[in-house]
């Protein structure tokens, strides 16, 4: 089984601050990688697919990168409804599996 | 737009069963991949399993490999999650979804439904 590990667990930010976030792949899933945002009480939304293709309605203050088995979620000038949770996730290798996911909270 | 009603949630008891049915709309039902996938109260998010457009391959993580089985009718618009043995640690708020491209799959959780609440608890 691949294991995501995302971090940091929590991201402490204003609005307006540039956030990143991580996620570690315990080997390698190609460029079958996602990213959701989950808002409190919601179903989660698939944000970027591919590693950093964006999702339909997406902004483009959301970009996706990869290095290796380590992939960056970046999300310039935060928007109040950008304050959510994110889970990675992985399609290459089956099980599929998701990250821990990271909070972007309010600072 | 698309549209999943999950439907068929509820208390039940360590052992017991439970079928899960999610109603879809708003694309062609039959060209699409589906998948089940759970939230425990206050964590992260699991895949639970997946049918292909046609329902002629499945897929199971090993949590539920031998207790659950997903189906679906194509005529109906609908995919299945019977679960079977069910025990305290599946308990949770189980989403469908639909795949991100017609065809086999798997791909992504592109639509999700707002999730059926599941409790095993004697």
């Amino acid at each position: 089984e691949i294991v995501l590990t995302q971090s940091p667990a929590t991201l402490s930010l204003s609005p307006g601050d540039r956030a990143t976030l991580s996620c570690r792949a315990s080997q390698s899933v190609s460029t079958h990688l996602a990213w959701y945002q989950q808002k409190p009480g919601q179903a989660p939304r698939l944000v970027i697919y591919d590693v950093s293709v964006r999702a339909t309605g997406i902004p483009d203050r959301f970009s996706g990168s990869a290095s290796g088995t380590d992939f960056t979620l970046t999300i310039t000038s935060l928007q109040p409804e950008d304050f959510a949770v994110y889970y990675c996730q992985q399609r290459n290798v089956w099980p599929l599996t998701f990250g821990g996911g990271t909070t972007v909270e309010i600072k | 737009q698309v549209q999943l009603v999950e439907s068929g949630g509820g208390v039940v008891q360590p052992g017991g069963s439970l079928r899960l049915s999610c109603a879809a709309s708003g694309f062609t039902f039959s060209t699409y991949g589906m998948y089940w996938v759970r939230q425990a109260p206050g964590k992260g998010l699991e895949w639970v399993t997946f049918i292909w457009y046609d329902g002629s391959n499945k897929f199971y993580a090993d949590s539920v490999k031998g207790r659950f089985t997903i189906s679906r009718d194509n005529s109906k618009n609908t995919v299945f999650l019977q679960m079977d043995s069910l025990r305290p640690e599946d308990t949770a708020l189980y989403y469908c979804a639909k795949d991100s491209r017609m065809g086999s799959g798997p791909y992504y959780f592109e639509d999700w439904g707002q999730g059926v609440v599941v409790t095993v608890s004697s």
